[in-house]
Parts: C-alpha cells; sequence; structure tokens
C-alpha cells in the first residue's frame, strides 16, 4: 500500500542553522501539508501546498518556513535559522483532493534544535 | 473557533475488557471529525472519520466512534483491548473555514495483559 515517507526520521542540528526536512508523498496526491507537534503539545497546523504554491498557512509558518516541490516527488520544508522552540515533530501529509478527509500522514521527523 | 478536547491523557485497561477514549469538540457548525492513531515510531494513521453521514461509525481494527451532536462527544471505543492497540490516539475536529485539521492533546492507551 502507498504510503508517505520522511527523511531524516531524527534530525540534529545548531542553533542558527537552517534545515530541509524531506517528504515523498504518494504518487498521484495533489495535495500536501505540513504539520508539526512540540513535545507534551497538540499537532498544529503549518502549511498547505496544491499546484506549485501555498493555499494556507498558519501563523507559525512566518518567514522563517519556506516550503519547496522541487521535483515531481518530494515536498520539502526548509526553516532557515533554527532557534531552540522549533524542536518537534514535523509531519508531511498528502492528499488526492483538497479535502480534510482524504490527508494521509509520514512518520515524522524529530528536529532537535540545540 | 474550533478546538478538541480529549479528556484523558493516558488510559490503561486490561487486555480483553472494552476501551473508551473521551473526546468533545466544539464547533460553529456541523464539523467533520476523525480519530487518528500514532504507534511507536509509526506515522499517523486514521482510524476513522465522521462526515455527516451514520453518526456510529466503524472503523478499522474493531473501533467505532458515535457523533453525539447534543453532546458535542465524539467518543471512540472497542469493545475487547488487544495487545497491539497500544498506542496514542488523536481525535481531530475540521476547520469550519478551511481544511485544516484542528487536534487534541492525545491520548494513550495502555494495555495490561
Amino acid at each position: 500500500e502507498p504510503e508517505v515517507t520522511q527523511t531524516p526520521s531524527h534530525q540534529v542540528t545548531q542553533m542558527g542553522q537552517e534545515v530541509i526536512l524531506r517528504c515523498v508523498p504518494i504518487s498521484n496526491h495533489l495535495y500536501f501539508y505540513w504539520y508539526r507537534q512540540i513535545l507534551g503539545q497538540k499537532v498544529e497546523f503549518l502549511v498547505s501546498f496544491y499546484n506549485n504554491e501555498i493555499s494556507e498557512k498558519s501563523e507559525i509558518f512566518d518567514d522563517q518556513f519556506s516550503v519547496e516541490r522541487p521535483d515531481g516527488s518530494n515536498f520539502t520544508l526548509k526553516i532557515r535559522s533554527t532557534k531552540l522552540e522549533d524542536s518537534a515533530m514535523y509531519f508531511c501529509a498528502s492528499g488526492v483532493s483538497g479535502s480534510y478527509n482524504e490527508q494521509f500522514f509520514g512518520p515524522g521527523t524529530r528536529l532537535t534544535v540545540l | 473557533a474550533q478546538s478538541v478536547t480529549q479528556l484523558d491523557s493516558h488510559v490503561s485497561v486490561s487486555e480483553g475488557t472494552p476501551v473508551l477514549l473521551r473526546c468533545n469538540y466544539s464547533s460553529s457548525y456541523s464539523p467533520s471529525l476523525f480519530w487518528y492513531v500514532q504507534h511507536p515510531n509509526k506515522g499517523l494513521q486514521l482510524l476513522l472519520k465522521y462526515t455527516s453521514a451514520a453518526t456510529l461509525v466503524k472503523g478499522i481494527n474493531g473501533f467505532e466512534a458515535e457523533f453525539k451532536k447534543s453532546e458535542t462527544s465524539f467518543h471512540l471505543t472497542k469493545p475487547s483491548a488487544h495487545m497491539s492497540d497500544a498506542a496514542e490516539y488523536f481525535c481531530v475536529v475540521s476547520s469550519d473555514s478551511n481544511y485544516q485539521l484542528i487536534w487534541g492533546a492525545g491520548t494513550k492507551l495502555i494495555i495490561k495483559p
């Protein structure tokens, strides 16, 4: 069964460094999402992406963050200058349509900022 | 604004006994509701969803949930727990203005042998 994959599973970085989190959505999906979960807190929506542009973003998704679909398979989240509070589990999701009924999630990338 | 409250951070049951994970929501309109499960080191998996059809929704692995509008609840149940059910469970409501999902804090289900 097709599934969303994410790499790396765990990333450790120094404060101020740039990180890129990678996701490979399910191949026929057109809608892509990033969520994050700070340890002990709720899962929070970051951004949705369709037709090569951001369709929605939350207030968390400030200028520090960017997303890209550099080729036909990858969907990336870049954090330009990491802060301690960016430490979290980041989940990628994809869907065939824009319906919230159909979001399929990856296993997550745990980002630790030191 | 929408919100989700999962009433228990941890639930512990013995194998073979019923499971009840409680969820209350607030929404300004008729929402769609979901339960997701996350096993250790795995992704988030959709267990079941309610989208204004039947109020009793059956999901995978023997789980079901009942949408009760009068109580604004969407509790998750299973008649008989199995060791493989040990995981974290998230109750989720759709946003009324866009395709965001609004998440509860999660309930960790512990199964005792």
